[in-house]
């Protein structure tokens, strides 16, 4: 079946720095992928749609300059969490899908502290 | 926007016995997709049934089904012969037919397997 990889799976770092995430299609092109936040013991909230080659478009209240994503090709995106702070710990999901309606793969997801 | 509400937070079965999960929702669309995803303690979203609201006939996936009521917009997946390995969460979740939306998701149900 079709696997997405996420890494890394787990990530410390300081407050004020930047970490990138990325999430990749392992055996499909995945002309849109999602990114989803969950904070513990809540639900997924969706925090952007990237398309391949295009600007990603945010959900309301997510802070564009400050969760940078990038989907270049179509097996990559990469969401950049800048300047970290410790409220953006959480748990950061992808998920791809190649085309039209087909199922959404998940990521093993990223779980993020920032101290 | 649409909305998906699960009500119980948590529910608790005997090992071999049926469980159900309710799940509603609120869309002004016609044509959308609903699922139920379930999330175990390594936090992998795994895709357990899905259903397109064109079709009247129930999904079905082994021991997985789900009672679709359109005009009442409700989403129910029932769980038989329950196993220690159903322990998880389980969110209930919702897509636009125009496949470009990501997915939104309730709040889930904590399902607790009693040996």
């Amino acid at each position: 079946g079709a696997v997405v990889s996420q890494h890394p799976s787990r990530v410390i770092c300081k407050s004020g720095t930047s970490v990138k995430i990325e999430c990749r299609s392992l055996d499909f092109q995945a002309t849109t992928m999602f990114w989803y936040r969950q904070f513990p013991k809540k639900s997924l909230m969706l925090m952007a749609t990237s398309n391949e080659g295009s600007k990603a478009t945010y959900e309301q209240g997510v802070e564009k300059d400050k969760f940078l994503i990038n989907h270049a090709s179509l097996t990559l995106s990469t969401l950049t969490v800048t300047s970290a702070h410790p409220e953006d710990s959480s748990f950061y999901i992808c998920s791809a899908r190649d085309a039209g309606n087909s199922p959404l793969h998940f990521g093993n997801g990223t779980r993020l502290t920032v101290t | 926007a649409q909305t998906v509400t699960q009500s119980q937070p948590e529910m608790s079965v005997q090992e071999a016995e049926t469980v159900t999960l309710s799940c509603t929702y609120d869309t002004s669309e016609s044509d959308y997709y609903l699922f139920w995803y379930k999330q175990p303690p390594s936090r992998q979203m795994i895709l357990v049934i899905r259903q397109e609201a064109y079709k009247q006939q129930n999904a079905t996936e082994n021991r997985f089904s789900v009672n679709f009521q359109k005009a009442a917009k409700s989403f129910s997946l029932k769980i038989s012969d329950s196993q220690l390995g159903d322990a998880a969460m389980y969110f209930c979740a919702y897509r636009g037919g125009g496949g470009a939306d990501g997915l939104t998701f309730g709040k889930g149900t904590h399902l607790i397997i009693q040996p």
